[in-house]
């Protein structure tokens, strides 16, 4: 069974960097065509992806945003952690991660989700 | 950066209704279209993958077409529990893109 669970601060203050941590089970980092992809909601509006890292340590970034992240990963944790420098309230959102395997390119396993808020 | 556009932004329709919703992309994505419900508080959830595979678990009123750049998702008898938002995507290359989502609503 494949679960996903976000974590990292609820509140974070303008210019900040905010750390989520996505921890898994079910799936393993070390599995060749394995993804873990970041992606983010804004209270009422779409979805918009952030992030993914590869099984391989292959990196890949929103063209908007990539000055501000990080993707890594540590295996022996089951773990995945984004960092976004320099947050703003525009930033406010869910923000999720999700697992997509190359082999049928899509997210088929979500976390529930944590809201980071961004305000002073 | 590929842009994904869907129509239409909303939609109000009754149960038992057919419901086509529709997602064209800036430029040619080959099959690699996935579609997603997501209800309130929830995460989403894929329902067609590569343009028209069912995702295992996902009732066969679901159905998806297309390739290139323009996409359909169809609902053949809307059920109570299909009242939701849904989202295109393309897996085509990274930057992945989303939809702005399409509100499904009971008339």
């Amino acid at each position: 069974q494949v679960t996903l669970r976000e974590s990292g601060p609820a509140l974070v203050k303008p210019t900040q960097t905010l750390t989520l941590t996505c921890t898994f089970s079910g799936l393993s980092l070390r599995d060749s065509g394995m993804c873990v992809s970041w992606i983010r909601q804004p209270p009422g509006k779409a979805l918009e992806w952030l992030a993914r890292i590869d099984w391989d340590d292959d990196k890949y970034y929103s063209t908007s945003l990539k000055t501000r992240l990080t993707i890594s990963k540590d295996t022996s944790k089951n773990q995945v952690v984004l960092t976004m420098t320099n947050m703003d309230p525009v930033d406010t959102a869910t923000y999720f991660c999700a697992r997509m395997q190359t082999g049928s390119s899509n997210f088929d396993y979500w976390g529930q989700g944590t809201l980071v808020t961004v305000s002073s | 950066d590929i842009q994904m556009t869907q129509s239409p932004s909303s939609l109000s329709a009754s149960v038992g209704d057919r419901v086509t919703i529709t997602c064209r992309a800036s430029q040619t994505i080959s099959s690699y279209l996935n579609w997603y419900q997501q209800k309130p508080g929830k995460a989403p959830k894929v329902l067609i993958y590569a343009a028209s595979s069912l995702q295992s678990g996902v009732p066969s009123r679901f159905s998806g077409s297309g390739s290139g750049t323009d996409f359909t998702l169809t609902i053949s008898s809307l059920q109570p529990e299909d009242f939701a938002t849904y989202y295109c995507q393309q897996s085509y290359r990274t930057p992945y893109s989303f939809g702005q989502g399409t509100k499904l609503e009971i008339k």
